[in-house]
């Protein structure tokens, strides 16, 4: 049971450098997200999508691009990474196809350093 | 949003029962609420949620006060393993972000042998 996977599980880049963090998951879900997590901190939701060409912003957008191809796959894009980006990314999936459940599942998380 | 309140930590000891608060008292008809817990160095995992009635599942029971202005999440016998932070989260079951979980800091639980 694969469920949501996550590469890099660790990446050390240097500011200007651009990179995509990948999420794929194999449950067929609608929904996918991106969050952040700095050190002592809540996740804070960065993108969202609620299906194949639909994405949207969350919280904290700035600095990151996405884009959903497909119902498996949603890429997390740093354009030109600044500091202010180091910070553990969590992926997560969920079923809104059954509102009464809207269980997610979350990735490992990509830990991110920019120097 | 309809906000939530945890303690920031709590501490138990092991194979005891532990009650972890929320307060919600902004909560609005349609909220659900939802249980995340996050182990550490690692993604949060859902642990269980409710509407109106008490819930259980294999790793939690949910306590839901009749005015839905609270709810604590019950672990029947804690291990070392269920220390974690622990998340209280509302979410409503219609609207185009239904599925947006909005973190706040949680509750980091403790457990002693």
């Amino acid at each position: 049971n694969a469920g949501v996977t996550q590469t890099p599980k660790f990446q050390v880049l240097k500011t200007g450098q651009s990179m995509t963090l990948q999420c794929a998951q194999d449950m067929n879900h609608e929904y996918m997200s991106w969050y952040r997590q700095d050190p002592g901190m809540g996740l804070r939701l960065i993108h969202y999508s609620v299906g194949a060409g639909i994405t949207d912003q969350g919280e904290v957008p700035n600095g990151y691009n996405v884009s959903r191809s497909t119902t498996e796959d949603f890429p997390l894009r740093l354009l030109s990474a600044a500091p202010s980006q180091t910070s553990v990314y969590f992926c997560a999936s969920g079923d809104l196809a059954d509102l009464a459940k809207n269980i997610q599942y979350f990735g490992a998380g990509t830990r991110l350093s920019v120097l | 949003d309809a906000k939530t309140t945890q303690p920031n930590s709590m501490e138990s000891n092991e194979e005891e029962p532990v009650h972890l608060p929320c307060n919600h008292s902004t909560i609005s008809g349609t909220d659900y609420i939802h249980w995340y817990r996050q182990l550490p160095s690692q993604g949060p995992e859902y642990v269980i949620h409710g509407l109106t009635s008490n819930v259980n599942n294999r790793m939690a029971s949910l306590a839901i006060a009749e005015d839905r202005k609270s709810s604590t999440l019950i672990l029947h016998r804690a291990t070392l393993r269920d220390a974690a932070v622990y998340y209280c989260i509302l979410l409503p079951y219609y609207g185009g972000s239904q599925g947006n979980l909005i973190f706040g800091k949680g509750t980091k639980l403790s457990v002693k042998p």
